[in-house]
């Protein structure tokens, strides 16, 4: 079955530190994969994606992920955390083949930044 | 643009009774999902629409029907509510190809 893996439930990090959100993958040949953040009682809000290309994506709010074809993982990083990046953060994939856009999405995992 | 639109807001149900989610958005996209999130299992696809007249099914589709008339409008329907369908849902829409999907608020659903 084809599957988005985030191991962590929650990551805490102190404001100013790097901070890393893990995400895994297991499906069929290879896909797009994206970030997405949720705030509280909000939809979610679209990050950064990786199409093609540069290992390494960039995208809103100074974060940016690192595609590794061999791990089949896409980790959310930011190189220096604010309390307002609390939130919770969600991996999905899209398949390249078919005509949908259908997203598997990882279950999130609660990201929060202490002062 | 508003973007992705949902009404209501929040929804309180009886067991049994019926109602439609409302859904659009105002940027031409062909396609548009529905998703309920629960804690601890992330976002679920209930149906989905890759244009007016085309429907298909997700994840978990039972409980629910959709139709899509027009670009602009995907409702959800629950047909008889159960306790089960509880939970939190989402609209989103996108363009073609690698588009990353716009998400509407959320309508938070209680069934008692």
């Amino acid at each position: 079955a084809q599957s988005v893996a985030q191991p962590e439930d929650q990551v805490n990090v102190a404001e100013g530190n790097p901070l890393t959100v893990k995400c895994t993958y297991s499906v069929s040949g290879n896909p797009y994969l994206f970030w997405y953040v949720q705030y509280p009682n909000r939809g979610l809000q679209f990050l950064l994606k990786y199409i093609t290309g540069d290992n390494l994506v960039k995208g809103s709010y100074g974060f940016e992920a690192e595609f590794n074809k061999s791990q089949t993982s896409f980790h959310l990083k930011k190189p220096s955390a604010l309390v307002s990046d609390s939130a919770l953060y969600f991996c999905a994939v899209r398949l390249r083949s078919g005509a949908t856009n259908k997203l598997i999405f990882g279950t999130g995992t609660l990201l929060a930044v202490q002062p | 643009n508003a973007g992705v639109t949902q009404t209501p807001k929040f929804q309180v149900l009886k067991t049994g009774q019926s109602m439609t989610l409302q859904c659009a958005q105002d940027m031409n996209h062909e396609y548009m999902s529905w998703y309920r999130q629960d804690p601890g299992m992330g976002l679920r696809l209930i149906h989905y629409s890759v244009g007016a007249g085309i429907t298909d099914q997700g994840e978990v589709p039972n409980g629910y029907n959709v139709s899509r008339s027009t670009t602009e409008d995907f409702p959800l329907r629950l047909l008889s509510a159960a306790p089960s369908q509880t939970s939190v849902y989402f609209c989103a829409s996108s363009g073609t190809g690698y588009n990353e999907q716009f998400f509407g608020p959320g309508t938070r659903l209680t069934v008692l």
